[in-house]
């Protein structure tokens, strides 16, 4: 266990759902983050969040919207995805440049 | 453009072995370099992680290199067991002078399998 707890592990949505998940973490970081990780690809930056503050979006469509209510807690909302966006969706957070630590990862299937 | 480039791609050796996978970078300002374990399906797990002026680390049967001049790192992994297949992915860390989160740039990983 890292510290870091993604919820569901597993999700199947079809592309006029709207779905959610989220990210908790009880270590006390600054820093919260996404990833997309696809297949044969590195792990691609989405979101980064300063103690609720997001810093930064990387250039990601508007159908994923991230909401940071506390520094804990993480959420990536989902709707009207496309096939092409079933991929691992990773949590992370640090202790500002620290290392990160990452959760275990929602795997995302658009049907 | 900053990236991280990792080879091979794939690898099988057969339990008891040794290993070494590689990393190159060229990501500047430099901060720091880690390398994370990932299981299948699962969050990556970082295993070492080295600054510009450590050229060593190691982490039980693990050691990374690192050279700061070419760039360069390794991951040598020693009499290998079963629970070592898994993907090693090299990351590195961009200086983000004063800032207050990380600035990760990922290579896309040397997946290992090992046979009994």
């Amino acid at each position: 266990e890292t510290g870091v707890t993604q919820t569901p592990r597993h999700l199947v949505m079809g592309m006029t759902n709207k779905k959610s998940l989220k990210c908790e973490q009880h270590l006390g970081h600054n820093a919260m983050y996404w990833y997309k990780q696809s297949a044969k690809k590195p792990l691609e930056l989405m979101f980064v969040y300063n103690f609720k503050e997001q810093t930064e979006n990387n250039s990601v469509p508007s159908r994923f919207s991230p909401e940071c209510p506390n520094s804990s807690h993480l959420f990536l909302h989902l709707h009207t995805l496309q096939p092409e966006d079933s991929a691992l969706y990773l949590c992370a957070s640090s202790q500002r440049q620290s290392e990160a630590f990452f959760g275990q990862g929602t795997r995302l299937t658009v049907v | 453009k900053n990236q991280v480039e990792q080879s091979p791609q794939s690898l099988i050796i057969l339990e008891g072995k040794n290993c070494t996978l590689q990393c190159n970078y060229t990501v500047s300002p430099f901060s720091n370099l880690r390398w994370y374990k990932q299981d299948t399906g699962r969050g990556p797990v970082s295993l070492t992680i080295m600054t510009f002026s450590e050229n060593t680390k190691s982490n039980g049967r693990y050691t990374a290199t690192l050279d700061a001049d070419t760039k360069q790192s390794s991951l040598h992994i020693t009499a290998s067991q079963l629970s070592d297949s898994a993907s090693y992915l090299c990351v590195v860390s961009g200086e983000n002078y004063g800032g207050a989160t990380n600035k990760l740039i990922f290579g896309t990983g040397t997946l290992l399998a090992v046979q009994p």
